[in-house]
């Protein structure tokens, strides 16, 4: 079984700082994938960010980028300059390798930006 | 431009009176899910359709089902709600073995 734990419920962090949201996994697969989602209060689910197991550069997508330490199985999100937008929940998932896997979620971690 | 549809945004229903939840895609994508998110709570996967073949969940309840007429198209039906599935229903598409998956906006459901 694959398991996501986050252990910051909430976080605040300055207008223009950098902040990290830890993620750490838990699975017996050789093979699968990390991701971040964003979730503002609308509801919708954002995709952030995807890290292969395998692939060995850190994944970076504009200001969010993926900390990827495969042997402490942990995947932070360092999201640089914080921006007010950024005020949300943010979910970290995993899914095996394999078709039509399901996306397994870690409790989320609410994030709070601040002037 | 190519997306998740999920309708309706809100939907309000009375205990028991079943319901329908409608996700539409222009992606083209093979597999099609349904996500429940209670509040405050993490999204959990209801079931998923391959194509034409559909995949419970072991721990969905036999209330909740699905439908897939065609590729775009993916129905959740609640046949009696009751107060606990109050929440926000997620539908979401991926390609097979890829590993991403594209979310719709969700529906939230309110069970009065």
């Amino acid at each position: 079984a694959q398991k996501i734990t986050q252990t910051q419920p909430g976080m605040f962090v300055q207008e223009k700082e950098a902040v990290t949201l830890d993620c750490t996994y838990d699975t017996s697969d050789q093979s699968y994938g990390l991701f971040w989602y964003k979730q503002p209060s609308s509801g919708e689910m954002i995709f952030l960010i995807y890290q292969g197991s395998y692939d060995e550069q850190n994944a970076t997508e504009g200001r969010y980028s993926l900390n990827f330490q495969k042997a402490r199985k942990s995947a932070n999100l360092v999201i640089s300059a914080s921006q007010l937008g950024d005020s949300a929940m943010y979910f970290c998932a995993m899914r095996r390798a394999g078709t039509a896997s399901k996306l397994t979620f870690g409790t989320g971690t609410r994030l709070q930006v601040t002037l | 431009d190519a997306m998740v549809i999920q309708n309706p945004r809100y939907q309000v229903t009375q205990f028991g009176k079943p319901v329908t939840l409608s996700c539409s895609q222009t992606l083209n994508h093979n597999v099609m899910y349904w996500y429940q998110q209670k509040s405050s709570q993490a999204p959990k996967l209801l079931f998923h359709y391959y194509d034409k073949d559909f995949n419970n969940e072991a721990d969905t309840p036999d209330n909740f089902q699905s439908r897939r007429p065609n590729t775009s198209f993916c129905f959740l039906d609640i046949r009696s709600p009751g107060l606990g599935d109050a929440a926000m229903y997620l539908c979401a598409t991926s390609r097979a073995n890829q590993y991403e998956q594209y979310f719709g906006p969700g529906t939230r459901l309110t069970v009065t």
